[in-house]
């Protein structure tokens, strides 16, 4: 296993509710990428941040935001739900920025109701 | 655009045969290509990874090969056995934006005892 953790586990939320994820990344790692799992699907890329700063980011709506503290952890915040944000959320930490490889999370099973 | 194809998208064998899982990556200039086993309900694991200044790598039963004239790359599972079931993700970065990683759709390979 790795030495990412990510909470809650499970979350069930209504339409209109905000919602915030939490990760932690592995020992000695910078930089935490967060990903949406929708049921039978890849992970889709919705941005990372390396060393407190956003460092790219994927083709979702600004109601998806987050944070990275001085300590490298994450938050994952999405505002005003939606049916379809339903879905696995996935953090990824590296050692570096980019082609260094991930290490996943145990993920955060968001449902929407 | 940025885009991965993964094919099959299922793929059955017989358990002691050989399995092999194909992507296409658009972005010629990417230069690392992981691989992930995803276990039902389960985080993604990397499995094997391969960057772009070597043509194969093998770990045990497992192997990767890249073309990156044609731009595709491969997994190659030998001797398959029960636990190898689980759904395969390749992924690329496109170099343009080598901090989102894209995966590809996924296969879900099922070994028949």
């Amino acid at each position: 296993e790795t030495g990412v953790t990510q909470s809650p586990t499970h979350l069930i939320k209504t339409r209109g509710q905000q919602v915030t994820l939490r990760c932690s990344s592995q020992s000695g790692h910078n930089t935490v990428s967060w990903y949406q799992q929708a049921l039978g699907q890849g992970p889709q890329f919705i941005f990372q941040y390396y060393r407190e700063e956003e460092n790219g980011r994927g083709n979702f709506p600004p109601r998806f935001s987050g944070l990275q503290f001085p300590n490298y952890s994450s938050e994952l915040n999405v505002n005003a739900l939606e049916l379809d944000d339903s879905a696995l959320y996935l953090c990824a930490s590296s050692a570096e920025l980019s082609t260094d490889t991930q290490y996943f999370g145990p993920g955060t099973r968001l449902t929407v109701l | 655009g940025e885009n991965v194809e993964q094919h099959p998208s299922t793929l059955s064998v017989q358990e002691g045969d050989s399995a092999v899982i194909k992507c296409t990556y658009s972005d010629s200039a990417s230069n690392y290509f992981p691989w992930y086993k995803q276990e039902l309900g389960k985080r993604p694991q990397l499995i094997i990874d391969i960057r772009s200044n070597v043509g194969e790598k093998k770990d045990q039963r497992i192997a990767v090969t890249l073309n990156k004239t044609a731009k595709h790359f491969s997994l190659h599972i030998t001797e398959t056995q029960p636990e190898d079931s689980a759904v395969y993700f390749c992924a690329a970065p496109p170099y343009s934006s080598a901090s989102k990683i894209i995966f590809g759709s996924g296969t879900r390979l099922s070994i028949r005892p």
